[in-house]
């Protein structure tokens, strides 16, 4: 049961350029929505998160968008580095009572000079 | 802080065997929880352990079972492994700091069931 839905599987981005990876999810009563990021051979780590009472959310080059009302975020990586090649993964909390992530699938990012 | 630990790094089983996937946090965090990584699906959330002595089965429970022996420590069992587990092994903890969740990944576990 998916219900977190994350495209592409993969994204190649030239050094300097836009990366952005798309997330939906379906279910109203998520109230949190972080990114994780993991690098090969580690476990996963956070990277930034959002509430859905803002629309914007910026930290350094990362920035999350989000659309309560077509239940869509998307991480958006500006000036990108070779160093930010890695998998990235959205995920949706149910309710802050919960305690429980529900993750996309991963998104692969390949970073080239 | 050591942070999540988890034991051993990489294991080779044959089908039928059976092991134990251990993991510590010195966080202090009440929650913790196993995962299980493949290539195209994610993190899938096997067992979650909201407290000392309580443990709830997550999206794919079948074929492992969990002791959450104290507040450190959360073991995953595979009692009669199976192809289909070779996987990547994940064990978080989590902790709710003012507005911000955020759950902490040891290195992870890479098992191969032959």
């Amino acid at each position: 049961q998916q219900q977190v839905k994350q495209s592409p599987q993969s994204l190649i981005v030239q050094k300097g350029g836009i990366s952005i990876i798309n997330c939906a999810y379906e279910n109203t009563a998520f109230d949190y929505f972080p990114w994780y990021q993991q690098f090969p051979g580690k476990g996963p780590a956070l990277l930034i998160a959002i509430r859905p009472d803002v629309s914007e959310k910026k930290e350094g080059r990362f920035t999350i968008s989000f659309n309560k009302s077509a239940k869509q975020f998307s991480l958006h990586i500006m000036d990108s580095q070779p160093g930010d090649s890695a998998t990235y993964f959205c995920a949706a909390r149910a309710s802050r009572g919960t305690d429980k992530l529900i993750f996309g699938t991963g998104t692969r990012l390949q970073v080239f000079p | 802080n050591a942070g999540v630990t988890q034991t051993p790094k990489f294991q080779v089983l044959k089908t039928g065997q059976s092991m134990t996937l251990q993991c510590a946090q010195d966080m202090n965090h009440n929650s913790m929880y196993w995962y299980r990584q493949d290539p195209g699906m994610g993190l899938r959330l096997i067992y979650y352990s909201a407290s000392e002595g309580t443990t709830d089965k997550g999206e794919v429970p079948n074929g492992y079972n969990v002791s959450r022996l104290n507040k450190r420590e959360f073991s995953l069992r595979l009692e009669s492994a199976a192809p289909s587990q070779t996987s990547v092994y994940f064990c978080a903890s989590s902790a709710q700091r003012g507005a911000r969740y955020e759950q902490f990944f040891g290195p992870g576990t890479r098992l191969t069931v032959l």
